[in-house]
């Protein structure tokens, strides 16, 4: 069973424009952690933004915020005042609490920026 | 310091040669990682090292052969590989792999590896 979907396989936004980012998860863990990663056409991942579970708090790095709703299971990354830079693909990830250490991904959405 | 190095940036290699990709990093960290992602497809774990121990292999080929020889660097050694091997390999470090569910693994940017 999927444990992370990104629904949205591309975006569109404007320059200067807010947009939200989809993702939905899957877990039967009380405690676990959802990542955001950016990755340009260079390839590397770049870290955005972490959620614990049990943080009562939306996550905020700068432009970007995390709008985490536990009881859906959602955790949608949104980008306030895009940027040109911004275009790239976008992934959602889950690490599960425990001993594992493995970060599980969702299959990406790329966004674009337009002028 | 927080980066992660990895070398080469591009590797092209026929079926029967042996190469290395190497990953380094001075953070400190102690938890090393390798994925493999296959193009407009999310990273794949292979194998994880903690303190310089194999902790998961998830069922990667043995052509495929890891190596961490100390805490700051990550070998994969790859031979007789197939051309659905190519791929963009990275390489990852986080603090270590306990602690809960936190545990920010930083990337490097990866080695685009053609097999002919």
């Amino acid at each position: 069973a999927q444990k992370i979907t990104q629904t949205q396989p591309g975006m569109f936004v404007q320059e200067k424009e807010a947009v939200t980012l989809d993702c939905t998860y899957d877990t039967s863990d009380q405690s676990y952690g959802l990542f955001w990663y950016k990755q340009p056409s260079s390839g590397e991942m770049i870290f955005l933004i972490y959620q614990g579970s049990y943080d009562e708090q939306n996550a905020t790095e700068g432009r970007y915020s995390l709008n985490f709703q536990k009881a859906r299971k959602s955790a949608n990354l949104v980008i306030s005042a895009s940027q040109l830079g911004d275009s790239a693909m976008y992934f959602c990830a889950m690490r599960e609490g425990g001993d594992t250490d493995k970060l599980i991904f969702g299959t990406g959405t790329r966004l674009q920026v337009f002028p | 310091d927080t980066e992660v190095t990895q070398t080469p940036k591009h590797l092209v290699m026929g079926m029967t040669n042996k190469k290395s990709l190497k990953c380094e990093q001075h953070m400190g960290h102690r938890a090393m990682y390798w994925y493999k992602q296959k193009a407009k497809k999310p990273p794949e774990l292979m194998f994880v090292y903690s303190y310089e121990k194999l902790s998961i292999n998830e069922s990667v080929p043995s052509r495929f052969s890891p190596e961490c020889p100390n805490s700051s660097l990550l070998n994969l050694h790859l031979h007789a590989l197939q051309p659905e091997d190519s791929a963009l390999y990275l390489c990852a470090s986080s603090q270590d792999t306990s602690g809960g569910a936190y545990n920010e693994q930083f990337f490097g940017p990866g080695t685009r590896l053609t097999v002919l």
